[in-house]
């Protein structure tokens, strides 16, 4: 079946810091993939998406491109910031399906100013 | 503003008792799930539904229960079968699949169930 993969957490960053966190996936045919971000006591927000191969979704300075060669879909940003603080998911949908989403297990990011 | 609603926010419960909680959106989306969260894990998806009165179960469906007796409500029940039922839950909503944007859910600000 489907699964997403995330780098084990929890990441702690100073400010200005570059962030990475990884995520693979396993998946048959071209799924959709998706970062959301969870701030501490509220539901997840997307962050980003991309839909097909080579596409790189970005927001509010996070960038991912969804790599299929290595089935990946990791999220960079070049200077955090203490208000990025949150835990991030990422998840696949396969194509066409209005089922679920897959979701990694999550990693909490901490930044430190 | 559209959204879902999600409500009680913290709820307690003794063991053995049934509980609900409520989902409501007014995104007019046909479909709406329910996932549980626990500390350290991803979500799990309990129950999803892509139409009126009609549901199917997801990866963790037992002790819960569900309705879809109106496209903006997903009610679902934790009940007394339920071994490990304190945990964060959310609900979600997504617009049909032959749509643009399908299967982006939507996702409430979730509820957070405690047995005591």
């Amino acid at each position: 079946g489907d699964s997403v993969t995330q780098m084990e957490g929890p990441v702690t960053l100073s400010e200005e810091a570059f962030l990475t966190i990884n995520c693979t996936y396993t998946a048959t045919g071209y799924p959709s993939l998706f970062w959301y971000v969870q701030y501490p006591g509220e539901g997840l927000q997307l962050l980003l998406k991309a839909t097909k191969a080579d596409d790189k979704g970005s927001n509010k300075g996070f960038e991912a491109t969804y790599r299929k060669e290595t089935t990946s879909f990791h999220l960079e940003k070049g200077s955090v910031q203490v208000s990025d603080s949150a835990v991030y998911f990422c998840a696949l949908s396969p194509r066409g399906s209005a089922r679920q989403l897959t979701f990694g297990s999550g990693t909490q990011l901490t930044v430190l100013p | 503003d559209g959204g879902i609603t999600q409500s009680p926010k913290y709820l307690f419960r003794k063991e053995g008792q049934n509980v609900t909680l409520s989902c409501e959106q007014n995104l007019n989306h046909d479909a709406m799930y329910w996932y549980r969260q626990d500390p350290g894990q991803g979500l799990r998806l309990i129950y999803y539904s892509q139409i009126v009165n009609d549901f199917q179960k997801g990866d963790i469906a037992e002790g819960y229960s569900v309705s879809r007796e109106k496209k903006e409500s997903f009610p679902l029940t934790v009940t007394s079968a339920q071994k490990n039922p304190t945990a964060f839950y959310l609900c979600a909503s997504s617009i049909p699949v032959a749509g643009p944007g399908a299967n982006v859910p939507t996702f409430g600000a979730g509820s957070r169930l405690t047995v005591l």
